[in-house]
């Protein structure tokens, strides 16, 4: 069965720095997807980056990027600048292509201190 | 806003009574997916159905059942509900082999 590892439970950055969440997954697939949604106190979940598995390059969205080791199974997100907005639960998720049910790692809380 | 939209946003019940969630997914896309994010359990999947038929199911309970109705809207049936049912569920949508999109979610509380 697939799993998704987050080990950090809390991440605290001060604004304008730069803030790295670690995710680990373990699949037996050659062709998936992984995620990182992002959930502000408003409990929305809100899709922050994607990364397909057979792609080499990192995904990239903004202020936002990943570090994507497929043989190591590591799926870290780079947040740069942080703002005070960025404060939210980071959840990584990974599908297998075609299945697309989302299998969730158990979150980090990332607050921002101004 | 996700295009995803859901109702109630807020239901509170007592144990034993049944309920029923409903999920509108963004236009266009056929598929719909069920979570629920509890405390303890974090966010588990549910079911999917595409196009009105169900594609695969998780973690549901023989209590809970759903469906996808011709306009492409899904309904989650609790019943004999009991308190660890309390929770926060999402309803996501998407197309073929694109990301989901979720809901705002309808918490749901027993009491």
């Amino acid at each position: 069965a697939q799993t998704v590892t987050q080990s950090q439970p809390e991440m605290s950055v001060q604004e304008a720095e730069t803030v790295t969440l670690s995710c680990t997954y373990d699949t037996s697939e050659s062709d998936y997807y992984l995620f990182w949604y992002k959930q502000p106190p408003s409990r929305q979940m809100i899709l922050v980056i994607r990364q397909e598995a057979y792609k080499q390059q990192n995904a990239t969205e903004n202020r936002f990027s990943v570090n994507f080791q497929k043989a190591a199974k590591s799926f870290s997100l780079k947040i740069s600048d942080s703002q005070l907005g960025d404060a939210a639960m980071y959840f990584c998720a990974y599908s297998i292509q075609g299945a697309q049910k989302l299998v969730f790692g158990q979150g980090t809380r990332l607050t921002i201190n101004p | 806003d996700s295009g995803v939209t859901q109702t109630p946003k807020h239901l509170i019940t007592a144990t034993g009574q049944r309920v029923t969630l409903r999920c509108s997914p963004r236009s266009g896309d056929l598929s719909v997916y069920w979570y629920q994010q509890s405390l303890d359990q974090g966010l588990q999947f549910l079911i999917h159905y595409y196009n009105g038929e169900e594609r695969a199911k998780g973690n549901i309970l023989e209590r809970f059942s759903a469906q996808q109705f011709p306009d492409l809207h899904s309904e989650l049936n609790l019943s004999s509900l009991e308190l660890g049912d309390s929770a926060l569920y999402f309803c996501a949508s998407s197309s073929e082999n694109q990301p989901q999109h979720f809901g705002d979610g309808t918490r749901l509380s027993i009491l």
